[in-house]
């Protein structure tokens, strides 16, 4: 069974860091993309970043980049998303999902249950 | 940044009916479309991908068709369960985007 579960997330004042982790079971993590998804509160869905089976291409939403850096450890199974300079619009509840297996990303089949991350003073 | 435009925003519907969700893309996207389920507190859940291909074990009841800017999501009985909120992503180029969201409650 294919399982993805978020972890890391919290309360970090603006401007703080926080790390997110998502381990990955049931599956050859290594084979597929994988994505971070999030959606602030009552808020529709928005892509943060993709990265590539082997992790030589990574994509990021403009609102993150040089703040968010997407990552893998395919020996570990996870996944990981480095967030720095967060602000109050970065608070939002945050999803892997996975993607496909080809050279492109395509629709994200699994998704974890969230963490969420609340930016505030 | 390609946008996406679902329409209706929200839509009342009873058990039984039949109902169409549309999503227009700001320029064209091939078959490059997915669309998803999302109930209060869950993670979202694909039911369609490449514009018109059912996920596996998702109920013959949902049904996409399109291509190129616009798009359908057709519920062909609506079943109690149905009422959620319904996502379309493109994923013909970078940065990937999701419609706004159409939220199917109960009439």
């Amino acid at each position: 069974e294919v399982q993805l579960v978020e972890s890391g997330g919290g309360l970090v004042q603006p401007g703080g860091s926080l790390r997110l982790s998502c381990a990955a079971s049931g599956f050859t993590f290594s084979s597929y993309w994988m994505s971070w998804v999030r959606q602030a509160p009552g808020k529709g869905l928005e892509w943060v970043a993709n990265i590539k089976q082997d992790g030589s291409e990574k994509y990021y939403v403009d609102s993150v980049k040089g703040r968010f850096t997407i990552s893998r450890d395919n020996a570990k199974n996870s996944l990981y998303l480095q967030m720095n300079s967060l602000r109050a619009e970065d608070t939002a509840v945050y999803y892997c999902a996975r993607g496909g297996r080809g050279i492109a990303a395509v629709h994200f089949d699994y998704w974890g249950q969230g963490t969420l991350v609340t930016v505030s003073s | 940044d390609i946008q996406l435009t679902q329409s209706p925003s929200f839509l009342s519907a009873s058990v039984g009916d039949r109902v169409t969700i549309t999503c227009r893309a700001s320029q064209g996207i091939s078959s490059y479309l997915a669309w998803y389920q999302q109930k209060p507190g869950k993670a979202p859940k694909l039911l369609i991908y490449a514009a018109s291909t059912l996920q596996s074990g998702v109920p013959s009841r949902f049904s996409g068709s399109g291509s190129g800017t616009e798009f359908t999501l057709t519920i062909s009985s609506l079943q109690p369960e149905d009422f959620a909120t319904y996502y379309c992503q493109q994923l013909n180029s970078y940065p990937i985007t999701f419609g706004q969201g159409t939220r199917l409650e109960i009439k």
